[in-house]
């Protein structure tokens, strides 16, 4: 039973183009709700999270949109540049972040 | 750079040997967490230790694998009699706290390739 699903698996977004990653999640216990970039041969870094009491969360040119009622929280990368080409991770904890969930990760590329 | 450490950053072994995988944590940290992350999916939760003490093992397969933190030194994840379906990279994690909305920081990861 997968707790977090994501989608799509691939993503391709011209430069400047909005590129838009949905995850789902089945556990109502989970409370927070973080995302990870990831670059090849590197381990996955925190870019952002939120918590289920705030509808949406916005940091620079990355935003989390949050539904708790849906169940359904998704990253939204504005202006999108080639650097941000990367795989993206969502994740879902309670009590823990460091025992977190993971989506299977959506790979992003930015054409120029 | 005072970030999470891990070695080897890739090891191969032959079926039936042992990997020892090591992870220092962020200084200050005090809990580690091991992930296993397969080809193209997410990264599994496996184990959570403290200092000297194994908090959650849950995601751990039951045989084979182990980990440790002990009072001095890295934390250890071993694999015994490694098989090719262990092929994978393990992530360690560390955090100066335990609650849901502490950041944690991930290390550069260990690829383990099992021929």
């Amino acid at each position: 039973q997968q707790q977090v699903k994501q989608s799509p698996q691939s993503l391709i977004v011209q430069k400047g183009g909005i590129s838009i990653i949905n995850c789902a999640y089945e556990n109502t216990a989970f409370d927070y709700f973080p995302w990870y970039q990831q670059f090849p041969g590197k381990g996955p870094a925190l870019l952002i999270a939120i918590r289920p009491d705030v509808s949406e969360k916005k940091e620079g040119r990355f935003t989390i949109s949050f539904n708790k009622s849906a169940k359904q929280f998704s990253l939204h990368i504005m202006d999108s540049q080639p650097g941000d080409s990367a795989t993206y991770f969502c994740a879902a904890s309670f009590t823990n972040a460091g025992k977190s969930t993971f989506g299977d990760g959506t790979t992003l590329t930015v054409k120029p | 750079n005072a970030g999470v450490m891990q070695n080897p950053r890739h090891l191969v072994r032959r079926r039936g040997q042992e990997a020892r995988l090591r992870c220092s944590p962020m200084k200050g940290h005090s809990h580690v967490y091991w992930y296993r992350q397969l080809p193209e999916e997410g990264l599994k939760f496996m184990v959570y230790l403290q200092k000297e003490n194994i908090i959650d093992e849950s995601g751990m397969p039951k045989e084979r694998f182990s980990a440790e933190f002990p009072k001095e030194g890295p934390s250890i994840l071993r694999i015994q009699q490694v098989v090719r379906g262990d092929s994978a990279a393990y992530f360690c994690a560390s955090s100066t706290l335990e609650y849901s909305g502490n950041t944690i920081y991930f290390g550069e990861g260990s690829w383990l390739t099992v021929v």
